[in-house]
């Protein structure tokens, strides 16, 4: 089955604490990204990347790492978290040009 | 400004009612528009790809105007099963903006 796959998806955990939120996505697409979302706001991109070792800033980057050393995987880095990035996260991929196909999401909570 | 505005809503609407959201958006370079549907804490699922003649899937017709960067979707008919909030989305290669979303609600 075609999929992208986020993990956590849900994860409480306190300011400063390093973490990662992994994405992985089954259809060979070359453009994956990560948005957060919040409400009233929409999806803002943080990060995409149009292919292996290729990665760009979104529109909300700072705080937040990425890499992409393999087509199939994007995770999302969270060095040192602060509560402002309380939010939900979608990871997302596509054939470049075409539509994106999210992952389920992770509703992260920063204490 | 924000790059794409939508109706806020809420749409409350009965079974079978039809139902219209507009969108507008900032960015004449955008080349390829879509509408998304998100369900309450799920993740955005294409409904549609609309093309500049306007074109029809089912129940769902979209519209769009270049000149006036304008996109629409109507829904007929409504189904309870169409309660969800609708997202416009244009988009500029693979930079893909979306907007806040209008929340429909269909009661029986």
């Amino acid at each position: 089955e075609a999929q992208v796959t986020q993990n956590p998806r849900y994860l409480i955990t306190v300011t400063g604490k390093k973490l990662t939120v992994t994405c992985s996505q089954n259809m060979n697409h070359e453009y994956m990204s990560w948005y957060r979302q919040d409400p009233g706001l929409g999806l803002r991109q943080i990060y995409y990347s149009m292919n292996v070792e290729v990665t760009d800033k979104g529109d909300v980057p700072e705080g937040y790492k990425v890499s992409r050393k393999e087509k199939r995987n994007f995770p999302l880095i969270l060095e040192s978290p602060s509560p402002n990035q309380t939010s939900l996260y979608f990871c997302a991929s596509s054939v470049l040009n075409q539509p994106q196909h999210f992952g389920d999401g992770t509703r992260l909570s920063i204490l | 400004r924000k790059e794409v505005e939508q109706d806020p809503g809420p749409f409350n609407v009965p079974e079978g009612a039809t139902v219209a959201f507009n969108c507008t958006y900032s960015n004449s370079a955008s080349q390829s528009f879509f509408w998304y549907r998100q369900d309450c804490r799920k993740e955005p699922k294409l409904l549609m790809s609309v093309y500049s003649s306007g074109n029809e899937d089912g129940r769902f017709t979209a519209q769009l105007n270049r000149a006036s960067q304008y996109i629409s979707l109507l829904i007929r008919d409504s189904k309870l099963s169409d309660s969800a909030t609708y997202l416009c989305v244009p988009s500029n290669n693979n930079d893909m903006r979306f907007g806040a979303g209008t929340r429909l609600t269909v009661k029986p």
